[in-house]
């Protein structure tokens, strides 16, 4: 089975713009979640997609974004970029069937604002 | 809000030793979830272990194996037989039933050394 993939790996993008990202989960697993990570806060949690839909949130603003399709892929997208969005973002899948299941990590895409 | 405290940001373990990384959390959930994440340098996010709060047996794979005290809300990791392939940044987290968030402490650091 392949892996979680996450394109591009890595991005530069300046002040102002705005940047979408892409997860492609393991085939079969319907959760997508996002995290954020940083040197100064770690790993922080962003959104959790099941089926097209928010499962949950974290704590980030509105410029965030985030959105799942039919085939269980999903796309987050940061508007109006800041230098403080500077990060590797992870993207992790995993099944529904039960909890406390196995997430998934990919290899993350890193995002440099200038 | 669940939190997640690794205290120690650095290790180091002479090859073939034995280490313990230590992990405290703070919840008001009964039925929870641990996990210690191990993520190598410049690779993917790997799950080591996992333990199901309401089971008192501390989980255990080959080298790995915690030492799960739910009263005290700690939940260290032991690697036994450090090899250099073990060197990375150990992640400990946290997740409720509620959805697949993860709360992840700081993580720790370890260099296992020849």
């Amino acid at each position: 089975k392949a892996g979680v993939t996450q394109t591009p790996r890595y991005l530069i993008k300046t002040r102002g713009q705005q940047v979408t990202l892409s997860c492609s989960p393991i085939s079969g697993h319907r959760s997508v979640s996002w995290y954020q990570q940083t040197p100064g806060q770690g790993l922080q949690f962003l959104f959790e997609y099941f089926s097209e839909t928010q499962r949950n949130k974290g704590n980030f603003p509105g410029r965030f974004s985030g959105r799942q399709f039919s085939n269980s892929r999903s796309e987050m997208n940061v508007s109006t970029l800041e230098l403080g969005d500077s990060a590797l973002y992870l993207c992790a899948s995993s099944a529904w069937d039960r909890l406390g299941n196995e997430q998934f990590f990919g290899p993350g895409t890193r995002l440099t604002v200038l | 809000a669940q939190t997640v405290t690794q205290s120690q940001p650095e290790m180091s373990v002479q090859e073939a030793e034995t280490v313990t990384l230590s992990c405290t959390y703070d919840t008001s959930e009964n039925n929870y979830y641990l996990f210690w994440y191990k993520q190598p340098p410049s690779r993917q996010m790997i799950l080591v272990i996992r333990q199901e709060a309401y089971k008192q047996q501390n989980a255990t794979e080959n080298r790995f194996s915690v030492n799960f005290q739910k009263a005290a809300k700690s939940f260290s990791l032991k690697i036994s037989d450090s090899q250099l392939g073990d060197t990375a940044m150990y992640f400990c987290a946290f997740k409720d039933n509620a959805g697949n968030m993860l709360t992840f402490g700081g993580g720790t650091r370890l260099m296992v050394k020849p």
